[in-house]
């Protein structure tokens, strides 16, 4: 049973950076792609990239290439995704989420979700 | 704007049968299987069914899915309060910004 466990609510101004962390327990975490998804308050759900880490290559959605960064420490397990220039529309929850690409291509096991706020 | 369309509500009574439909293109669920997540408020989205039809292990078969050309469906029967929140389905879309998509949401009440 895979578990991941992200880190808690920020609160940003706006033109700063935030970087959140994704905690995996369960399985190998190397075997598997971890990508980010965010939604924004009453929204939907919006895909911004991913790493495979035993490749330590990230794949980024057009929208956010340049701005976000995710990267992978495979001694700690931990992936994580930083986003910079932040402005308010960025004020989301941010999730983890294995995804299962060699297949189906889907989210299996999901994160808790980070709130970050982005506000002056 | 959403890559899959989604109707932004359905509702029905306890004990009842809803469908959900999420529609695509050729580039996405014309060509890749679909997925479908169920949200409860203020919770992550929790996988219920994946490559079209399956059900992940402890899915209860009152979630079913299915696809026809470039089109999908959620159905559930047996309605019951609980199974009110958002209802999502994904897939890839291999167009050049190739990636996950997902469809707007799908707000269920169970009136």
């Amino acid at each position: 049973q895979v578990q991941l466990v992200q880190s808690g609510a920020e609160v940003k101004k706006p033109g700063s950076s935030v970087k959140v962390s994704c905690k995996a327990s369960g399985g190998t975490f190397t075997s598997y792609a971890i990508s980010w998804v965010r939604q924004a308050p009453g929204q939907g759900l919006e895909w911004m990239g991913g790493i495979f880490p035993i490749l330590d290559i990230p794949n980024y959605a057009q929208k956010f290439q340049g701005r976000v960064t995710i990267s992978a420490d495979k001694s700690t397990s931990t992936a994580y995704m930083e986003l910079s220039s932040l402005r308010s529309e960025d004020t989301a929850v941010y999730y983890c989420a294995r995804f299962i690409g060699a297949t189906g291509y889907y989210f299996d096991y999901w994160g808790q979700g980070t709130l970050v706020t982005v506000s002056s | 704007q959403s890559v899959l369309t989604q109707p932004p509500s359905v509702s029905a009574a306890p004990g009842q049968r809803v469908t959900i439909s999420c529609s695509g293109s050729s580039s996405n669920i014309g060509s890749n299987y679909v997925s479908w997540y169920q949200q409860l408020p203020g919770t992550a989205p929790k996988l219920l069914i994946y490559e079209n039809n399956k059900r992940p292990s402890g899915i209860p078969d009152q979630f079913s899915g299915s696809k026809s050309g470039t089109s999908a469906t959620l159905g559930i029967t047996g309605l019951q309060t609980g199974d009110e929140a958002d209802y999502y389905c994904g897939t890839w879309d291999s167009s050049l910004s190739a990636g996950p998509v997902f469809g707007g949401g799908t707000k269920l009440t169970v009136l």
